[in-house]
């Protein structure tokens, strides 16, 4: 069973400050990672998408790796700003169609 | 505009009385599937579908039921709600299974006393 872990669980940087979110998962037999971001109480917002044959993707000041073979993907985000505060979580989906999340990090930007 | 829409959006409802969320998605999605997601166990998926009349399991689905009888529609019914089946329940849908990301419907807050 494919288990997928983020940590820190809760991080906050004053503003201006790179983030680095890490994600790992046991299982390297996947399809594709994503990264979501959620605000309390609402849905989930995709932001980041790699397919399992690349080793990053990036769209503005955001910016995610993977390493397949060691099971993990990192999530940068440049030059943070208070409404990048909210909880970031991510996800693989593995061979057999899964989709499995991790706990998400919470993250704090203060101004 | 392509979105997941998911009905109601809050449902406050009693022990036993059977409900149904619906899940509705406009992209032409083949794969579609439930999620709950509770403070401190993450979200976790609860059925998915691959095409219209295929389900199956997901990590958590005692208590639950899906049906697929359109592409467009994946309904969440819950035959005799339980306190514990009290979540935010998302819907998500994805033009294939795998090589493809995920869209996520606005989610459904479910509270059972």
């Amino acid at each position: 069973k494919q288990e997928v872990t983020q940590i820190p669980a809760a991080l906050s940087v004053p503003e201006g400050e790179n983030l680095v979110l890490n994600c790992s998962f046991t299982d390297s037999a996947i399809y594709n990672l994503q990264w979501f971001r959620q605000d309390p109480g609402k849905g989930l917002t995709s932001l980041l998408l790699i397919q399992s044959s690349q080793r990053e993707q990036t769209s503005g000041r955001l910016n995610a790796s993977l390493d397949k073979s060691s099971g993990r993907s990192t999530l940068y985000i440049a030059a943070s700003q208070p409404g990048d505060s909210a909880t970031y979580l991510c996800a693989v989906i593995s061979n057999d169609y899964k989709l499995s999340f991790g706990a998400g990090t919470t993250v704090t930007v203060r101004a | 505009e392509a979105q997941v829409t998911q009905n109601p959006r809050y449902l406050i409802t009693v022990t036993g009385k059977k409900l149904t969320v619906t899940c509705s998605q406009n992209m032409n999605h083949e794969y579609m599937s439930w999620y709950r997601q509770d403070p401190g166990l993450g979200l976790r998926q609860i059925y998915y579908s691959m095409n219209v009349e295929v389900t199956d399991k997901g990590d958590v689905p005692e208590g639950y039921k899906v049906s697929r009888k359109e592409k467009r529609n994946f309904p969440l019914i819950l035959e005799s709600p339980s306190p514990n089946q009290t979540s935010l329940y998302f819907c998500a849908s994805s033009p294939g299974t795998g090589f493809h990301g995920q869209y996520f419907g606005p989610g459904t807050r479910l509270t059972v006393t």
